[in-house]
């Protein structure tokens, strides 16, 4: 158990609905990282925010957007789905200890999307 | 990022230990190495990183070598449930911190 928690663990919608995607990072974590996994396209890096801003993009696109709120969560959101999204989403918070950065992401188990 | 290549894919016998090399030959004076690995389908994890010294854990050793072009991660004594992507990524330590997850190297542990 890595300790970040990421729900709905599955999720069926059909194109063009929009889905939230929720993550709670480890106690203490400040950083939230989002990624997509497709069977094509490997692990890609999404989005990340440290205590309430964004602060790096990757290949997120427009249709996505996240947020992390005061008490450190995280969402996803997923709008004008397409088949092309179906994919395994995963979170990550990186760990601190003291203050400092050990440089380890914690991974959630990942939310499994599939657009039908 | 430096850039890293690991091979494919690569078999190992359960009990024997795992060495699983990755290049990174391009990489700088502030970057470290990580090693993560994703069960099927799981969240990736964490196993070990390293600066330019050997490192040992709970999970694995790395060995880095001394131009830090290459390293090698090893599973001391592969189980089946070793059975995983093992990604090998070079990253700054930084508080602006993402990983760039490669294709990485496909290990089974066969009994």
């Amino acid at each position: 158990d890595s300790g970040v928690t990421q729900t709905p663990k599955h999720l069926i919608t059909a194109t063009g609905q929009r889905v939230t995607l929720r993550c709670s990072p480890r106690s203490g974590d400040l950083s939230v990282y989002w990624y997509q996994q497709s069977l094509d396209q490997g692990l890609q890096f999404l989005i990340q925010y440290y205590n309430g801003e964004e602060r790096a993009k990757g290949n997120i696109l427009e249709r996505f957007s996240a947020q992390q709120f005061p008490d450190l969560h995280s969402e996803l959101n997923l709008s004008s789905l397409e088949l092309g999204d179906s994919a395994l989403y995963f979170c990550a918070s990186r760990g601190t200890s003291g203050g400092s950065n050990t440089g380890e992401l914690f991974f959630g188990e990942g939310s499994r999307l599939t657009v039908l | 990022d430096a850039k890293t290549t690991q091979p494919t894919s690569m078999d190992c016998a359960e009990g024997r230990a795992a060495n699983l090399p990755c290049n990174h030959s391009t990489i700088s004076g502030n970057e470290y190495v990580y090693w993560y690995r994703q069960i099927h389908s799981q969240g990736p994890q964490y196993i070990i990183h390293g600066l330019k010294n050997n490192e040992t854990n709970e999970m694995a050793s790395l060995i880095i070598t001394e131009d830090r072009k290459s390293s090698t991660l090893i599973l001391p004594h592969a189980t089946l449930r070793d059975t995983a992507v093992y990604y090998c990524i070079v990253r700054p330590l930084s508080n602006d911190y993402k990983l760039s997850f490669g294709a990485g190297t496909t290990v089974t542990v066969r009994a």
